[in-house]
């Protein structure tokens, strides 16, 4: 059974730098599979955020690109996201999901999300 | 403001068939078939139902199927249940610089 788990700080202060981290159990994160990051803000929709492979290629949603990074570690089967300057507007349930493809259309596993708040 | 175009609400009764749509352009949903749904219930992680257009994962009930026309992709709910009542997100592939764009999501109501 794929089981994804997010792990992230819950708050963080405007202009820092957020960092999250989805721990993959029940399959390789070695596979044929992209991993990627979806985000969505309080009552509002869902945006994607990037998306990484285990050879280390990476897609980035081009309106967040200058503040994304995404990396992968595969002796822990899990992959981070780290999104410098934050500001109010970051706020949302974060979401890791395993992907068919860069793009992330079709993300057939997905964590429970973890809510991160930017707040001083 | 989404890059595709869902109703904000969208309402059946038990039994019933209900269609939500989702109008992008000739740059995402009319160039591919990489159209899927995602079914959301409140605070929980959304869970794909139907993806390049009209397929549907294992377990999900063939009462959910996807089309497309043109640049409009369609999910329709037929024979409607209780616990069908969620919000619905559609996405599509939008080519190599915008790489996915989601709908701004429908909420389902089972009268």
């Amino acid at each position: 059974q794929v089981q994804l788990r997010e792990s992230g700080p819950g708050l963080v202060k405007p202009s820092e730098t957020l960092s999250l981290t989805c721990a993959v159990s029940g399959y390789s994160i070695s596979s044929e599979f992209f991993w990627g990051w979806i985000r969505q803000p309080p009552g509002k929709g869902l945006e994607w955020i990037a998306s990484i492979k285990h050879s280390g290629t990476t897609h980035y949603n081009p309106s967040l690109k200058s503040r994304v990074t995404i990396s992968v570690d595969t002796s822990k089967n899990q992959f981070s996201l780290k999104l410098t300057s934050v500001t109010a507007s970051d706020t949302a349930v974060y979401y890791c999901a395993r992907c068919s493809g860069g793009s992330c259309y079709r993300a057939d596993y997905w964590g429970q999300g973890t809510l991160i708040t930017v707040s001083s | 403001q989404s890059a595709l175009t869902q109703p904000r609400s969208v309402s059946g009764s038990p039994g019933q068939s209900v269609t939500i749509s989702c109008t992008g352009t000739s740059s995402d949903v009319g160039a591919y078939t990489y159209v899927s749904w995602y079914q959301q219930h409140p605070g929980k992680a959304p869970e794909l139902i139907i993806y390049d257009v009209s397929k549907r994962p294992s377990g999900v009930p063939d009462r959910f199927s996807g089309s497309k026309s043109g640049n409009t992709a369609s999910l329709t709910i037929s024979g409607l249940q209780a616990e069908d009542e969620a919000d619905y997100y559609c996405c599509s592939y939008a080519g190599t610089y915008t790489i996915l764009v989601f709908g701004g999501g429908t909420k389902l109501t089972v009268l």
